[in-house]
């Protein structure tokens, strides 16, 4: 079985630059997440998907942060324009879904973005 | 509100010791669930274990066990016999079911450092 997959696994921009950020999840997982983790700290919840909807985006940063996850597989995570303090880890997770939150996740290894 | 505290920052042990990472966790919830995830140097994370609410059965895999008292709002993870291999970040999360819906929340991770 194909894990979560991400692209790029490193990514130097300037800041006020935009970024992109890709994931493909694991067949079959109808629920996709992405957090972000600051160095020394735990995953952070961003915005999680079941299928196309997103059902938990209260911790994205909308002013400058925006997902899509058009066809309920893949999904991007865009920031326009990049700040100093967003340099931290993207990582992608999916999971089953579970109304109930005991679905394991399972982890992509992240896209390591620096701003400058 | 809900809150997961592993007060280690760091452990360093020499190899074949056995070691105690210790989490402690918040939740008014009664339908939650408790996980370890392992994040290597490669920094995807790993899914470990996990473990309901109702269940306070411990468990052991392995050279690795797990001790869940509700009581002290505790899951402690323990390696026996530990090796090189085992070092790493370990996370421990809570996902708690408000009602409405489930939201996972990490600790700031445990780094464990393995020596020969």
């Amino acid at each position: 079985e194909a894990g979560v997959v991400q692209s790029p696994r490193y990514k130097i921009i300037e800041k006020k630059q935009p970024v992109a950020f890709w994931c493909n999840p694991i067949s079959g997982h109808n629920t996709l997440y992405w957090y972000r983790q600051n160095l020394g700290q735990g995953p952070e919840l961003l915005i999680r998907y079941e299928n196309e909807e997103a059902v938990d985006d209260s911790q994205l940063p909308k002013d400058r942060f925006s997902a899509e996850r058009l066809k309920g597989v893949d999904s991007t995570l865009k920031i326009q324009p990049a700040e100093l303090g967003d340099s931290a880890v993207y990582l992608c997770a999916s999971s089953f879904a579970d109304s109930l939150g005991g679905s394991p996740l399972h982890f992509g290894n992240g896209t390591r973005l620096t701003v400058t | 509100a809900q809150k997961v505290t592993q007060a280690q920052t760091e452990i360093s042990v020499v190899e074949k010791e056995d070691v105690t990472l210790d989490c402690v966790y918040e939740t008014r919830d009664t339908t939650y669930y408790l996980f370890w995830y392992k994040q290597p140097p490669s920094g995807e994370l790993v899914f470990l274990i996990r473990r309901n609410s109702f269940d306070e059965q411990n468990e052991i895999s392995g050279r690795y066990s797990w001790n869940f008292q509700k009581s002290t709002s505790s899951f402690n993870f323990t390696i026996t016999a530990s090796q090189v291999v085992d070092s790493a970040v370990y996370f421990c999360a809570l996902s708690a079911f408000t009602g409405t819906a489930s939201k996972l929340t990490f600790g700031t991770g445990t780094r464990l450092q393995v020596t020969l």
